[in-house]
């Protein structure tokens, strides 16, 4: 059980292209996602908490224009990187949690490499 | 300012014996920690938690320990197996209006020999 699916794997794009990922999950209702980001040899970094029907809520440092979350379901949440550049170049990955009560595990997705050219 | 710390990258232990995998932590605040496994090219799958009002927590061959006056835990797995190897992450959780967000150490890569 609770089986979060991320897609795509992989991307290489064109810098000032936009990219969606897709997050869901698939057995289980996610009442809140969350948008990870990981350096090279850092830890997953918090970049954004969705809740489902409500607007995301960035952590601080994170362009909301640049990164945009949508979750308009309880299964699938997606982050559009816009207008991408090298920069922007990382490890993407999401996780989902059911919320009902209290110290529920994230459950995450296997990630999405975003290489921008 | 790194809140969950990790100060080991890599730990390698023979099969059948003990792994010990450290974490310290600088914000008191946290209300619950969690162990994270992951394999390459995969997400990282939940392990095992600790609420911050408890001081151990077990479940099969993997227990966690909290000392808070320390602001230490540790993930402790007997008898350690070949198919543990992996990287694995602490993570301190913490309750916010948005919801819960969880601070992570930047990972212990375990490796077990047989």
């Amino acid at each position: 059980g609770a089986v979060v699916s991320q897609h795509p794997s992989r991307v290489i794009c064109k810098s000032g292209t936009s990219v969606k990922i897709e997050c869901r999950s698939l057995d289980f209702q996610a009442t809140t996602m969350f948008w990870y980001r990981q350096f090279p040899k850092q830890s997953l970094m918090l970049m954004a908490t969705s809740n489902e029907g409500s607007k995301a809520t960035y952590e601080q440092g994170v362009e909301k224009d640049k990164f945009l979350i949508n979750h308009a379901s309880l299964t699938l949440s997606t982050l559009t990187v816009t207008s991408a550049h090298p920069e922007d170049s990382s490890f993407y990955i999401c996780s989902a949690s059911s919320g009902q009560g209290q110290n529920q595990p994230q459950h995450f997705g296997d990630g999405t490499r975003l290489s921008i050219l | 300012d790194q809140q969950v710390k990790q100060n080991s990258p890599s730990l390698s232990v023979q099969e059948g014996r003990i792994s010990i995998l450290n974490c310290d932590y600088t914000n008191s605040m946290f209300d619950y920690f969690l162990w994270y496994k992951k394999y390459p090219a995969e997400g990282p799958t939940f392990l095992i938690s600790i609420s911050s009002i408890k001081d151990k927590n077990e479940d099969g061959r993997f227990t966690v320990f909290l000392n808070k006056s320390a602001k230490h835990l540790s993930l402790h797995i007997v008898p350690s197996q070949p198919g543990d190897s992996a990287v694995y992450f602490c993570a301190g959780g913490l309750y916010n209006q948005a919801g819960t967000a969880l601070i992570f150490g930047k990972g212990t890569t375990l490796s077990v020999s047989s």
